[in-house]
């Protein structure tokens, strides 16, 4: 069964920093992973999307990149700022049905 | 969020009563989800949808139907409400999750009192 697991749960920095989300997976048969930002009480916004051929996608000050063979994906912000506080989810794509698996989330707080 | 609406957004029900959920997209896609979101559980897949009426289910079916008999409305149906239900329910939709990923509408905060 593919579990996936973000660590850490919570993460608070100043503003400017640069910072990583970790995301690991124990089932390497994935057709793409995503990442999802949740504001408090709202929905799901997709950030990024990675193939399972892809080694990586970038859009703006954020950059994920994919290593299926070890089970993991990394987010990384860029010069972060108040604005990007929320929780950021990454969920998988079952090779076999599409399913999205989750995982708990990193909630960051990014103080002025 | 574009293209996919939830309602209602908030909604209070006794238990034992039946509850009908309504996802509706503009977009045509052929895919439409419904999960639960729950504090120490994260999202978990109710039921899915692959086609007008074919539907299957997903980790936490028990105490859930769906219908969809439109390409447009998927329906989430809670035949006897239970104060386990109390969640925030999403629904998302995607013509080739291989490709495109997945759209999430905003959510229906479902408590059961």
């Amino acid at each position: 069964k593919q579990e996936v697991t973000q660590i850490p749960a919570a993460l608070s920095v100043p503003e400017g920093e640069n910072l990583v989300l970790n995301c690991s997976f124990t089932d390497s048969a994935i057709y793409n992973l995503q990442w999802f930002r949740q504001d408090p009480g709202k929905g799901l916004t997709s950030l990024l999307l990675i193939q399972s051929s892809q080694r990586e996608q970038t859009s703006g000050r954020l950059n994920a990149s994919l290593d299926k063979s070890s089970g993991r994906s990394t987010l990384y912000i860029a010069a972060s700022q108040p604005g990007d506080s929320a929780t950021y989810l990454c969920a998988v794509a079952s090779s076999n049905t599409g399913k999205l698996i989750f995982g708990q989330g990193t909630t960051l707080q990014v103080k002025p | 969020d574009a293209g996919i609406t939830q309602s209602p957004r908030h909604k209070v029900t006794e238990t034992g009563t039946p509850v009908t959920l309504r996802c509706h997209q503009t977009e045509n896609h052929r895919y439409m989800y419904w999960y639960r979101q729950d504090p120490g559980h994260g999202l978990r897949l109710i039921h899915y949808s692959y086609g007008v009426k074919d539907t299957d289910k997903g980790e936490v079916s028990d105490g859930y139907s769906v219908s969809r008999s439109k390409t447009e409305d998927f329906l989430l149906t809670l035949e006897s409400a239970t104060s386990s239900q109390t969640s925030v329910y999403f629904c998302a939709i995607s013509e080739s999750w291989e490709d495109y990923g997945y759209t999430f509408g905003s959510g229906t905060r479902l408590t059961v009192v």
